[in-house]
């Protein structure tokens, strides 16, 4: 089955600079790729997904990159700030199974 | 996501006592699904349901069951038999299986 690892698992940044988090997948066959973000007791809140067909896709500061070949896709957040600290987590699914989650990236960002 | 919702925000149990958690969701769903999040561990799928009157098991169901009598509602009970139960319990739903997923505010089950 579907195996997703996510790194690093801790992240501290400068307000301003840019962060990125990687996650590589197992199943060639995923096709689905969404990213979370979830702040401390809440629930997770989707920020940006990318399919199979798409090498990347933007939204304001946020970006996501997929490397299909090489099974890695990653989060890009440019000119960070503080209310960008929390729990992200990857996911990746092929068609017709469940989500893998990937474990979390806890993301500080320092003022 | 605001359209689902989940009950209570904190519950306490007992050793050897069955407990019910609430999800319901007013977006027209087909798809739910439980998960449990331990600290610094990714979500894991207990159970999910495609469709009213089914549902399949997840990665780890031992221990928990559901029930899907209205596509509005799929409550997790968490059985006796579940000897950890201490965790966040989010829920969550979807169009169709191959749609994104949207998740309730979650749950933290506590053992006295």
């Amino acid at each position: 089955g579907e195996n997703v690892e996510q790194h690093p698992s801790t992240l501290s940044v400068q307000e301003g600079d840019s962060a990125v988090i990687k996650c590589t997948y197992s199943d060639s066959a995923s096709n689905y790729f969404p990213w979370y973000k979830q702040e401390l007791g809440k629930r997770p809140q989707l920020i940006i997904d990318i399919r199979s067909n798409v090498g990347e896709k933007k939204d304001q500061r946020i970006a996501v990159t997929l490397n299909k070949t090489a099974k890695h896709f990653s989060l890009h957040i440019t000119e960070t700030q503080p209310e960008d600290s929390a729990v992200y987590f990857c996911a990746a699914r092929e068609y017709g199974q469940n989500f893998v989650f990937g474990p979390g990236t806890r993301l500080s960002v320092l003022p | 996501d605001g359209g689902i919702t989940q009950s209570p925000k904190y519950l306490f149990r007992k050793e050897g006592q069955n407990v019910t958690l609430s999800c319901e969701q007013n977006l027209n769903h087909d798809a739910m699904y439980w998960y449990r999040q331990d600290p610094g561990q990714g979500l894991r799928l207990i159970y999910y349901s495609q469709i009213v009157n089914d549902f399949q098991k997840g990665d780890i169901a031992e221990g928990y069951s559901v029930s899907r009598e209205k596509k509005e509602s799929f409550p997790l009970t968490v059985t006796s038999a579940q000897k950890n139960p201490t965790a966040f319990y989010l829920c969550a739903s979807s169009i169709g299986t191959e749609e994104t997923q949207y998740f309730g505010p979650g749950t933290r089950l506590l053992v006295l």
